[in-house]
């Protein structure tokens, strides 16, 4: 049972506006910044979004992060089948002095 | 080109010990935060450790402390995680993982090693 709380699953067609949420609390979230990973089958997790907000170069700007209050939320626009991938965000958490995971939301193109 | 490429992983009987190297290369190792991260079979990420740059402070998730040590060689540019008294659970892919800044959390990990399967069994 994660700290950080993600819907198992999302699904969308190709094209469309898919968003993740995360929710946590005062001691992660609401105190710290929040990164975005997607990891494939088989590959290393691979980094998304950083600071909340923040893309590293190479990342397509379809890719997009906010955050507010103790949720924060990943948004895929234009959705392509090569999205599909679970889909983690983490954080610090000041009270556990140590970075959580949240549990992981699968994202299927329909 | 940032390399990571971890070594050490094998099948351990419950209660044994492991040491899991991580080396780096295509970066200025003294300068970044690391950390190892595992999945545990059909199970999600879980941060296990992480070290500042200079290796000065560690910290660990609750599961591994007293047990896991993580470790930073600057001058052979490599990553250390000594396991003790591994059980089932820690069964695993071990990901090494090169952070964004200098100190933990490190504001993310841009770089990741292809991981190293831990089994813990009898």
């Amino acid at each position: 049972q994660s700290v950080l709380t993600q819907p198992p699953s999302a699904s969308g067609t190709p094209g469309q506006t898919v968003t993740i949420s995360c929710s946590g609390s005062s001691s992660n979230i609401g105190n710290n910044t929040v990164n975005w990973y997607q990891k494939v089958p088989g590959t290393a997790p691979k980094l998304l979004i950083y600071s909340n907000n923040q893309r590293p170069s190479g990342v397509p700007d379809r890719f997009s992060g906010s955050k507010s209050g103790t949720s924060a939320s990943l948004a895929i626009s234009g959705l392509q089948s090569e999205n599909e991938a679970d889909y983690y965000c983490a954080v610090w958490d000041d009270r556990l002095n140590g970075l959580v995971f949240g549990g992981g939301t699968k994202l299927t193109v329909l | 080109e940032v390399q990571l490429l971890e070594s050490g992983g094998g099948l351990v009987q419950p209660g044994g010990s492991l040491r899991l190297s991580c080396a780096a290369s295509g970066f200025t190792f003294s300068v970044y935060a690391m950390s190892w991260v595992r999945q545990a079979p059909g199970k999600g990420l879980e941060w296990v450790s992480g070290i500042s740059d200079r290796g000065d402070s560690t910290f660990y998730t609750d599961s591994v402390k007293g047990r896991f040590t993580i470790s930073k060689d600057i001058s052979r540019n490599t990553l250390y995680l000594h396991m003790s008294n591994l059980r089932a659970e820690d069964t695993a892919l071990y990901y090494c993982a090169k952070a964004r800044l200098y100190t933990m959390p490190g504001g993310g990990f841009d770089s990741w090693g292809q991981g190293i399967l831990i089994t813990v069994s009898s």
